[in-house]
């Protein structure tokens, strides 16, 4: 039968712990990756990104790691708080002037 | 001063009707765009434009018609709107190529 409901996986981590998502990408031409946080009912808005030419990039409690041999990247949030929850998607540019979203990923944080 | 803005922010409206959305930025962005974002999260371009040309039209009933009266403006209509067109509809702009600025998106529930 039909499912009803999020299907967004799911990381609940506990308050002070560190959270990690990964992204894959196909296009290895892509040069770009952005990451973006969606808090309940609001618009997604970047938080950090990355470009092919450097391996990681940290701005305070979050940094992205690129590892464009195995076409991923991973956002690191550490000493996670209760408004890091939210949902956080990854992004990579394709074709012309195209940047495709990822699934998104639901960060919980016990508090 | 929102960079970029959209109206109305709920729209609840009867199958059959047609609505517009309309949309608008302040940061002198070439590059707008439409995406649909349904109850799954999953964040689906819709369309782009670059300096009120079309260049981007993902795989989207023609129901839907994107407007550009000039580059800071994208409205988006909807013809004989159905139940599967209930979901967010997140307007955003960019500079070509680089971060992606979304609206506080709209509200559409069809019924």
């Amino acid at each position: 039968g039909e499912s009803v409901g999020l299907h967004l996986p799911t990381l609940s981590v506990q308050e002070g712990d560190s959270a990690v998502i990964k992204c894959t990408y196909s296009d290895s031409a892509s040069n770009y990756f952005p990451w973006y946080k969606q808090e309940l009912g609001k618009r997604p808005q970047l938080i950090i990104d990355i470009r092919s030419n450097v391996g990681e990039k940290k701005d305070q409690r979050i940094a992205v790691t690129l590892n464009k041999t195995a076409k991923h990247f991973s956002l690191h949030i550490t000493e996670t708080q209760p408004e890091d929850s939210a949902v956080y998607f990854c992004a990579a540019p394709y074709g012309n002037n195209r940047l495709a979203f990822g699934k998104g990923n639901q960060v919980v944080v016990i508090p | 001063d929102t960079a970029v803005s959209q109206t109305p922010k709920y729209l609840v409206t009867q199958m059959g009707n047609d609505k517009s959305i309309k949309c608008e930025q302040n940061l002198g962005h070439d590059t707008m765009y439409w995406y649909k974002q349904d109850s799954k999260k999953f964040l689906k371009i819709m369309f782009s434009y670059n300096n009120k040309e079309l260049i981007i039209n993902e795989t989207v009933p023609n129901r839907f018609s994107p407007k550009s009266p000039d580059k800071a403006h994208l409205n988006l209509h909807i013809n004989s709107l159905e139940l599967g067109d209930s979901a967010v509809y997140f307007c955003a702009s960019s500079p070509l190529g680089n971060t992606i600025y979304f609206g506080e998106g709209s509200w559409l529930t069809v019924v």
